[in-house]
């Protein structure tokens, strides 16, 4: 039981290329997030999936799309990376209608 | 606008003391609260949390005290272990039938020293 894990888990681009993070949890968990972290901002959310086949925008989703492939999977695209970019991203999952969500390891990106 | 406010970068403390976290937010409609503690190159992991119909829940060594009036909440450890050492951000669910979306603080990085 692995949990939440991501890949990357570290990654170096140049402004303007595109890239995908992964995520996936075995938990069977409805409910699945992506969040980014920054220093003194404590963690964002960029997006989030209630449940397989719904995704809505969190406090931060501009430059970003997502995919809730199936119930295990959620990826985040990034079209076109800029520096502002530059972050550490968590994917995390919880139970439907449960406060607790379950984070992975995360994902460091550094765009150049 | 920060709902969710931890005006403390940084704390230490003397192992076996007691360390006192401080949470601030300005949301009423906040319903739930939960502390996270995250090591380097992990991800956060849940520690503890308090529904608002509550003032204090304890687990072990961890208290969580919600002062509703003040919208005011503070982690309590005792007595502190240099495993301690953490950074540990408050959350805040304010949606009870939605997809349980948390804001979080800033973080507070807790040093506890031998």
């Amino acid at each position: 039981n692995a949990g939440v894990t991501q890949t990357p888990k570290f990654q170096v681009l140049k402004t303007g290329q595109s890239m995908t993070l992964q995520c996936a949890q075995d938990m069977n968990h409805n409910s699945m997030y992506w969040y980014r972290q920054d220093p003194g901002m404590g963690l964002r959310l960029i997006y989030y999936s209630a449940s397989e086949g719904t995704t809505d925008k969190g406090e931060v989703p501009n430059g970003y799309n997502v995919s809730r492939l199936n119930k295990r999977e959620f990826s985040l695209r990034l079209e076109s990376a800029a520096p502002s970019q530059t972050s550490v991203y968590f994917c995390a999952s919880s139970e439907v209608r449960r406060e607790t969500q379950y984070f992975g390891p995360g994902t460091r990106l550094l765009v150049l | 606008d920060q709902q969710v406010k931890q005006n403390s970068p940084s704390l230490s403390v003397q192992e076996g003391r007691i360390s006192i976290l401080n949470c601030d937010y300005t949301n009423s409609m906040f319903d739930y609260f939960l502390w996270y503690k995250k090591y380097p190159a992990e991800g956060p992991t849940f520690l503890i949390s308090i529904s608002s119909i509550k003032d204090k829940n304890e687990d072990g060594r961890f208290t969580v005290f919600l002062n509703k009036s003040a919208k005011h909440l503070s982690l309590h450890i005792v007595p502190s272990q240099p495993g301690d050492s953490a950074v540990y951000f408050c959350a805040a669910r304010g949606d009870p039938d939605g997809a349980q979306k948390l804001v979080f603080g800033q973080g507070t990085r807790l040093t506890i020293n031998p």
